[in-house]
């Protein structure tokens, strides 16, 4: 089935550094959705992203979705303590009933 | 409030026995679902429900068995069959209607299920 190939697995960063994290798909998605599940806690839909080349920003959070739909990428300006996390990308798979199919995520850890 | 809820939030079972996990919302939802997550890991789909009185299997749907008998209730059974239990398990639920199906989902609390 389709799978959404998420990099990298974990990120340690510095307080104040910048993160990014990649979602890739061998076919074409109708849309990218990514999510947030702070450590104990369930996911939290963040943002959806539809339209080719389409980028959305929340606060210091970027949003990217490719030009052929196949990629998308999540970026943190200036990260803080409470950015910490797993972030996961996720997208409806193009086979019945068009199931949800989640990234394996990123762990990302802030040092302070 | 409208949601989606788990229950228990803590669940212990003894080797060999069977235990089903609730799932309720009352979002109006049509789609549900159901994923395991272990430690350090990402999700991993069990089973899923596009409209009441069917369900799919998802990629690792051996030893667990669902029912979607109402719209707003998918409750998961996590069989002796199933070797390695221990894990947390999320619900999800979604609209799924429309051209881009499955917008934005909504997760409960999980379940934190241990084998005994």
């Amino acid at each position: 089935g389709q799978q959404v190939m998420q990099i990298p697995q974990y990120q340690h960063v510095q307080e104040g550094e910048d993160f990014t994290t990649y979602c890739n798909s061998s076919t074409t998605l109708s849309n990218i959705q990514w999510y947030k599940q702070r450590p104990g806690g369930h996911p939290v839909f963040l943002i959806q992203l539809v339209k080719s080349g389409e980028v959305k920003k929340q606060k210091r959070l970027t949003f990217q979705f490719g030009e052929a739909k196949k990629n998308s990428s999540l970026h943190i300006t200036a990260t803080q303590t409470t950015d910490v996390g797993t972030y996961f990308c996720a997208a409806p798979a193009m086979e019945y009933g068009n199931k949800l199919v989640f990234g394996a995520g990123t762990i990302l850890r802030v040092k302070s | 409030d409208g949601g989606i809820t788990q229950s228990p939030k803590y669940l212990f079972r003894k080797e060999g026995q069977n235990v089903t996990l609730s799932c309720e919302q009352n979002l109006n939802h049509d789609a549900m679902y159901w994923y395991r997550q272990d430690p350090g890991q990402g999700l991993r789909l069990i089973y899923y429900s596009q409209i009441v009185n069917d369900f799919q299997k998802g990629d690792i749907a051996e030893g667990y068995s669902v029912s979607r008998e109402k719209k707003e209730s998918f409750p998961l059974t996590v069989t002796s069959a199933q070797k390695n239990p221990t894990a947390f398990y999320l619900c999800a639920s979604s609209t799924g209607q429309g051209r881009y199906m499955n917008t934005e989902a909504f997760f409960g609390q999980g379940t934190r299920l241990t084998v005994v």
